[in-house]
């Protein structure tokens, strides 16, 4: 079985600054990675993926992230933070193995990440 | 990606009666999962919906509360039955097809309150 730990549960930042959301993962299989980001009010949208090969990864709104497999994390970055980045962050893992079953996402408990002008 | 619909987006339901939850897709896809969001919190998977035969649980989960319909490739139903108010959640569906990664897209949610 698999899990997944978002270090921190509220990032505030200021406006332009740079940020760093964390997220390790336990899993006896080879995993798949997902950033997911959940505006207020709104269903989920995904950041970023991590599949294979390169392990740094470039989603959309400037966010990238790196695959680190000794340290099983896969940290959300951006280097300058607007406000309406303003929302929740959910790291999630998945089995990956293309199987009937193994493809759910394991999801953490998710970071509220405040932009303050 | 796909573009996920989701009915109704939010109500207020009464303890004791069901909800219906309509979620359609405008292309096949593979895979249809309904997944509860609790207020403040991470999301839990409840079921695979599975095309032509009974969805499949997670622990904790069980038909009789969460019955969950899936005609064809495209649309997929959830009903909370007999709700009370720790029902009160956002329930998303979400879906896949079955390329690398299976990556999840995810529908608008709906956000249910029960009195």
């Amino acid at each position: 079985a698999q899990s997944v730990t978002q270090l921190d549960s509220q990032v505030p930042v200021f406006e332009e600054a740079p940020v760093e959301l964390r997220c390790n993962y336990s899993s006896s299989v080879s995993v798949y990675l997902f950033w997911y980001v959940q505006y207020p009010n709104q269903g989920l949208q995904l950041l970023l993926k991590y599949l294979s090969g390169s392990t740094l990864v470039k989603g959309i709104n400037g966010f990238e992230a790196e695959f680190n497999k000794s340290q099983t994390s896969f940290h959300l970055r951006k280097p300058s933070v607007h406000i309406s980045d303003t929302a929740e962050y959910f790291c999630a893992v998945s089995d990956a193995l293309i199987i009937q079953g193994a493809q759910k996402l394991v999801f953490g408990q998710g970071t509220r990440l405040t932009i303050n002008p | 990606s796909a573009v996920i619909s989701q009915k109704p987006s939010r109500d207020i339901c009464q303890r004791g009666t069901s909800l219906t939850i309509q979620c359609q897709v405008d292309s096949q896809v593979t895979m249809m999962f309904w997944y509860r969001q609790q207020p403040g919190q991470s999301l839990t998977l409840i079921a695979t919906a599975n095309q032509g035969s009974e969805a499949t649980y997670e622990s904790g989960f069980v038909i009789d509360k969460f019955p969950i319909s899936r005609p064809n490739l495209t649309f997929s139903t959830l009903t909370v039955s007999n709700m009370s108010p720790e029902d009160s959640s956002i329930y998303l569906c979400s879906v896949a097809t079955a390329s690398v990664g299976n990556t999840q897209y995810f529908g608008p949610g709906t956000r249910l309150t029960v009195l």
